[in-house]
């Protein structure tokens, strides 16, 4: 079962250019994670966020959450090409345990 | 630095095939986890583990089952492997408490 679903599926843009993806959920969440993947490599966390917490940064990235429309977006400003990857939002399996399920990504292409 | 890492990059085995697959750990992290990955299908999560020699099935366990004897390493077995189960097979581990996984790099089976 899918709790996590990104949108959009794909996005391309220029080096410099913001990019903005999204996730929805299904059911209440305790937290929202987003990892990122590079062409056929393992996945690395980039960031948490708490339900009780709206917006948080890191670096580049900032994350929100509405917890009343039960999503999420992640935004990159001034891309690199070295974002290009794919980008996954996830959150807990059920409220017991830290097992995630995962949407089935953006795949992001930052061109120069 | 976390490092999870898994037997090997790529793998080729025949239809009804034993299959091991291994994942080892070096941070000492209680929580190890096995998902497979598909074009289209995102991140499914196959067993997990909290403790050794304690498992859980994921969202797809049939055809899988799993083996945990030392805390740092995690073991998945496809006792007879078939063409559906070629995939992008990834391994995660994390701190008992702590949300965030980190990963190992993959293993890519091709089943013929």
């Amino acid at each position: 079962s899918q709790q996590g679903e990104e949108d959009p599926q794909a996005l391309s843009i220029q080096e410099g250019e913001n990019a903005t993806m999204n996730c929805s959920y299904k059911t209440s969440i305790n937290n929202l994670q987003w990892y990122r993947q590079n062409s056929g490599r393992g996945l690395v966390h980039l960031i948490l966020i708490r339900s009780n917490e709206r917006e948080k940064h890191s670096g580049r990235l900032r994350v929100t959450l509405d917890t009343s429309k039960k999503s999420s977006s992640l935004l990159i400003t001034a891309s690199r090409a070295a974002d290009t990857a794919s980008y996954f939002c996830a959150t807990l399996r059920n409220q017991a345990g830290t097992a995630l399920i995962f949407g089935k990504g953006t795949t992001l292409s930052v061109s120069s | 630095d976390v490092k999870v890492t898994q037997s090997s990059r790529y793998l080729v085995k025949r239809t009804g095939e034993k299959v091991f697959l291994e994942c080892v750990q070096d941070m000492d992290h209680e929580n190890m986890f096995w998902y497979r990955q598909d074009p289209g299908l995102g991140l499914r999560l196959i067993y997990f583990s909290y403790d050794v020699k304690m498992k859980e099935k994921g969202d797809i366990p049939e055809g899988y089952s799993v083996s945990r004897e030392k805390k740092e390493r995690f073991s998945l077995i496809l006792e007879s492997a078939s063409t559906n189960q070629t995939s992008m097979y990834l391994c995660a581990s994390s701190p008992r408490n702590l949300y965030e996984q980190y990963f190992g790099p993959g293993t890519r089976l091709t089943v013929t």
